[in-house]
């Protein structure tokens, strides 16, 4: 079974720290992701990663950074954590669709989440 | 107008009744997703599909192209199916998935 774990269930930040919250998965996967959730709002793309190095800003980058150095993690930071930031964090992964043993259409396993509280 | 929609955005049922939970989406899609967030947030995937109807237990999912709408069915419901259940679309070549904004399913015994 593919398995996505994320460093934290709760954390509680003050403003202006920096946070980082850490994603391993361990099926080799390629493609990683970052969500935040809120409510009536659903799940948003901060992030996603293609492969190691490689990074593509999602639908709300701002206020965060990522860094890919192995395949296996793909860490999520916010450089300045502010009140706005409070929120469910959850991480994916996946193989690239067509790869061979990926799985077709594109399947994401997702971590746990973090819920993270910026006070 | 967001890309993928969802309805109702919370539904509340009685332990045994048919429950039906609808995706209707504007893009072009290679498939469709539906997902179970149980409270506490961790996801799974339900059901993957890019035509027809795919039946997993007491769950089943069909989508119709043309109409651009897929439904969710549960039979037989049971409390401990409730859970958040969100639609989300992929569309060929992205490696992105546009979500809907979750249906809230309560399953009184």
């Amino acid at each position: 079974d593919v398995k996505v774990t994320q460093s934290s269930r709760y954390l509680v930040k003050r403003t202006g720290e920096k946070v980082f919250l850490e994603c391993v998965q361990d099926m080799d996967h390629e493609n990683m992701f970052w969500y935040r959730q809120d409510p009536g709002l659903g799940l948003r793309l901060i992030y996603f990663s293609y492969d190691v190095k490689m990074k593509e800003k999602g639908d709300i980058p701002e206020g965060y950074s990522v860094s890919r150095e192995k395949k296996e993690r793909f860490s999520l930071i916010l450089e300045s954590a502010s009140t706005n930031q409070t929120s469910m964090y959850l991480c994916a992964s996946r193989m690239p669709p067509g790869v061979v043993g990926g799985g077709s259409y594109n399947e994401q396993f997702f971590g746990p989440g973090t819920r993270l509280t910026v006070l | 107008k967001n890309e993928v929609e969802q309805s109702p955005q919370n539904l509340t049922a009685q332990e045994g009744e048919f429950i039906t939970i609808n995706c209707s989406y504007s893009v072009g899609i290679s498939a469709l997703h539906w997902l179970q967030q149980h409270p506490g947030g961790g996801i799974v995937s339900l059901f993957m599909l890019s035509s027809g109807k795919k039946k997993h237990g007491r769950l089943i999912a069909t989508i119709n192209i043309q109409e651009k709408h897929s439904s969710l069915h549960i039979t037989a419901s049971h409390p401990r199916d409730s859970a958040v259940y969100i639609c989300a679309v992929s569309q060929g070549g992205s490696e992105k998935l546009v979500f809907g904004k979750g249906t809230k399913l309560t399953v009184n015994p």
